[in-house]
């Protein structure tokens, strides 16, 4: 069975600072990689999707690595900014039926 | 494109009672899930929809929870006899047909079950 885990389960930084979130999961053979934004009470959001054959994705501030042998990707958020607080879920997908999600880091940026 | 819908967004019931939930995927995904998640966890796989056919189900889908997506389109998910333990957030998404495609997630709708 698929576990993933992601460290840590909150994190509290001052506006600007970079953020890092971290990402690990036992069984290599996936798919792709995935992270959400989730806001209080709402569903999910995609940020990045990282293809099982690919190493990272960026979109602006956001870039995510894989290292899929030793099962683990980053998040990185440059200059972190207060809208930015949020929860950050980490999503494998090791077959077509499903994702199987980390519990989710939650992420306060103080102005 | 109006993106994933769930109705209704909240539901309290009381114990024993029995809810219905309804998700519109987004017109052209054949794909469709259903996951439920609680508070402080990520979320959780309850079932999938190959178009009209449900072709996996999870343990965690009691045989109080029964879903359907008859013409392919929409889908509902009912809870027969709901228990304090079924309160939670239930998310649907749904994809294309590309492997490569990422899953588009609902709303949700918030079930409390007093």
């Amino acid at each position: 069975k698929q576990e993933v885990t992601q460290i840590p389960a909150a994190l509290s930084v001052p506006e600007g600072e970079n953020l890092v979130l971290n990402c690990s999961f036992t069984d290599s053979a996936i798919y792709n990689l995935q992270w959400f934004r989730q806001d209080p009470g709402k569903g999910l959001t995609s940020l990045l999707l990282i293809q099982s054959s690919q190493r990272e994705q960026t979109s602006g501030r956001l870039n995510a690595s894989l290292d899929k042998s030793s099962g683990r990707s980053t998040l990185y958020i440059a200059a972190s900014q207060p809208g930015d607080s949020a929860t950050y879920l980490c999503a494998v997908r090791p077959n077509d039926y499903k994702l199987s999600f980390g519990a989710g880091t939650t992420v306060t940026v103080r102005a | 494109d109006t993106g994933v819908s769930q109705n209704p967004r909240h539901k309290i019931t009381k114990r024993g009672q029995n809810v219905t939930f309804r998700c519109d995927p987004i017109s052209e995904h054949n794909r469709l899930y259903w996951y439920r998640q609680t508070l402080g966890q990520g979320p959780e796989f309850l079932t999938y929809f190959q178009n009209e056919a449900q072709l996996e189900k999870s343990r965690l889908l009691s045989d109080r929870f029964s879903a359907e997506r008859p013409k392919g389109s929409f889908s509902t998910l009912e809870i027969q006899r709901t228990e304090q333990g079924d309160s939670a957030m239930y998310l649907c998404a749904s994809r294309s047909g590309h492997l490569q495609e990422t899953q588009y997630f609902g709303p949700g709708t918030r079930l409390l079950v007093l």
